[in-house]
């Protein structure tokens, strides 16, 4: 069972266009993070959401945190070609005492010029 | 970011031979982890570390050992590689344990 479902898999659009790319589960997580991965390369940290309902803004890229702490999602405006790439989301479980994260499995974003 | 380096960054290898891959840090930060990366599959984790000679295994722990004699490295050994073990390998550092911080990557080929 994979514990955060994100969607869509894939994402391809304009440049210009805007998108949102969601990351749930039914699971209640202590923090969220949002990454950026791009071929040959290791995920970069974006974001880390922590609060209930919170919304952080990075450019044109806006996160927000479920009130219930169990899904978060990714706005991007007027996208661009740089913003190709891999998103992951990624949560640390409350409770889970161990230090680790889920991953899961990405949304895999083309814009196009 | 040069604070976490990976090596090597591409290996071939043969069925049956040991593998040891390298992850060095010079963030001094106390958790470090070992993924792997598969299509389909997403990253999933094969080993962590708390501190110096602390681990315990992840996800996809079979196969796979691990050992960390210092803060800044953490070493990722396969005994007996099999073509299954065919990945890109991240290793990834964190503070606290929540926000990591990955390395560029191994590239492994089990033949």
């Amino acid at each position: 069972t994979q514990l955060l479902e994100q969607s869509p898999q894939f994402l391809s659009i304009q440049e210009g266009e805007n998108l949102t790319v969601y990351c749930n589960s039914s699971s209640v997580f202590s923090s969220l993070q949002w990454y950026r991965q791009e071929p040959g390369e290791g995920p970069v940290l974006l974001v880390t959401v922590v609060t209930g309902g919170e919304v952080k803004k990075l450019k044109r890229l806006t996160f927000q945190f479920g009130d219930a702490r169990k899904d978060s999602s990714l706005h991007i405006t007027a996208a661009q070609p740089g913003d190709t790439g891999l998103y992951l989301c990624a949560g640390e479980r409350t409770g889970a005492g161990s230090y680790q994260l889920t991953f899961g499995k990405g949304t895999k974003l083309s814009v196009i010029p | 970011d040069a604070g976490i380096t990976q090596s090597p960054r591409h290996k071939v290898t043969e069925t049956g031979t040991p593998v040891t891959l390298r992850c060095h840090q010079t963030e001094n930060h106390r958790y470090m982890y070992w993924y792997r990366q598969d299509p389909g599959h997403g990253l999933r984790l094969i080993h962590y570390s708390y501190g110096v000679k602390d681990t315990d295994k992840g996800e996809v722990s079979d196969g796979y050992s691990v050992s960390r004699s210092k803060t800044e490295d953490f070493l990722l050994t396969l005994e007996s590689a099999t073509s299954s073990q065919t990945s890109v390998y991240f290793c990834a550092i964190s503070i606290a344990g929540d926000e990591q911080y990955f390395g560029p990557g191994t590239r492994l080929t089990v033949t």
